[in-house]
């Protein structure tokens, strides 16, 4: 079975920072998706990344696959209170037709 | 509309009891998903329908009993739920064979207590 493993597990910042969450894996995927999920609410698709050094920006999160399309950032410049949340990255199997998630960053931006 | 709608947002329900979770979307996808995410955790995968029909079930036990009624309806049909099956329970959408590669429209949720 394949495993992201995301890092750090927890963030705690203040707002006007700026930060970087991580997504890695031994293994390829096909693609990989970034989530926000706010406390009692469902994930929100934020980007999804299909080929091997991709670069996507939305507004100010910046996400990138890696060439080898084993890891993934998520860069957001100048943290918001808004920001707050859990993201989740996850990931298409090669090969398969499952969703694998990573057990989530979960970030506070303090006004 | 780009919504998929879960009532009820919350449930309290005893051992004995039987209820239904219910999901709606009206995006024209047709592969449909129950999740189930326990806190500080990610979701985990329950079962998958395409065009209506099961097509994945992760061995989830049978007190968990799914329903397609049609393309726009999913229902979860729960009974003699256990404790530990307390969770929010995710509904989630995509256009078919689309969602694992290029992401689901997830609901708002379920929460879910077991008494």
């Amino acid at each position: 079975t394949q495993l992201l493993e995301q890092s750090p597990q927890f963030l705690s910042i203040q707002e006007g920072e700026n930060l970087t969450v991580y997504c890695n894996s031994s293994s390829v995927f096909s693609s990989l998706q970034w989530y926000r999920q706010e406390p009692g609410e469902g994930p929100v698709l934020l980007v999804t990344v299909v080929t091997g050094g991709e670069v996507k920006k939305l507004k100010r999160l910046t996400f990138q696959f890696g060439d080898a399309r084993k890891d993934s950032s998520l860069h957001i410049t100048a943290a918001q209170p808004g920001d707050t949340g859990l993201y989740l990255c996850a990931g298409a199997e090669t090969g398969g037709f499952k969703t694998i998630f990573g057990a989530g960053t979960r970030l506070f931006v303090k006004a | 509309d780009t919504e998929v709608t879960q009532t009820p947002k919350h449930l309290v329900m005893g051992m004995t009891n039987k209820k239904s979770l219910k999901c709606e979307q009206h995006m024209g996808h047709r592969a449909m998903y129950w999740y189930k995410q326990k806190a500080k955790k990610p979701p985990e995968l329950m079962f998958v329908y395409s065009y209506e029909k099961l097509s994945i079930n992760e061995s989830v036990p049978s007190r968990f009993s799914p329903e397609c009624p049609n393309s726009s309806l999913l229902n979860l049909h729960l009974h003699a739920l256990q404790p530990e099956d307390s969770a929010l329970y995710l509904c989630a959408s995509s256009p078919p064979g689309t969602g694992e590669r290029y992401g689901y429209t997830f609901g708002s949720g379920t929460r879910l207590t077991v008494v």
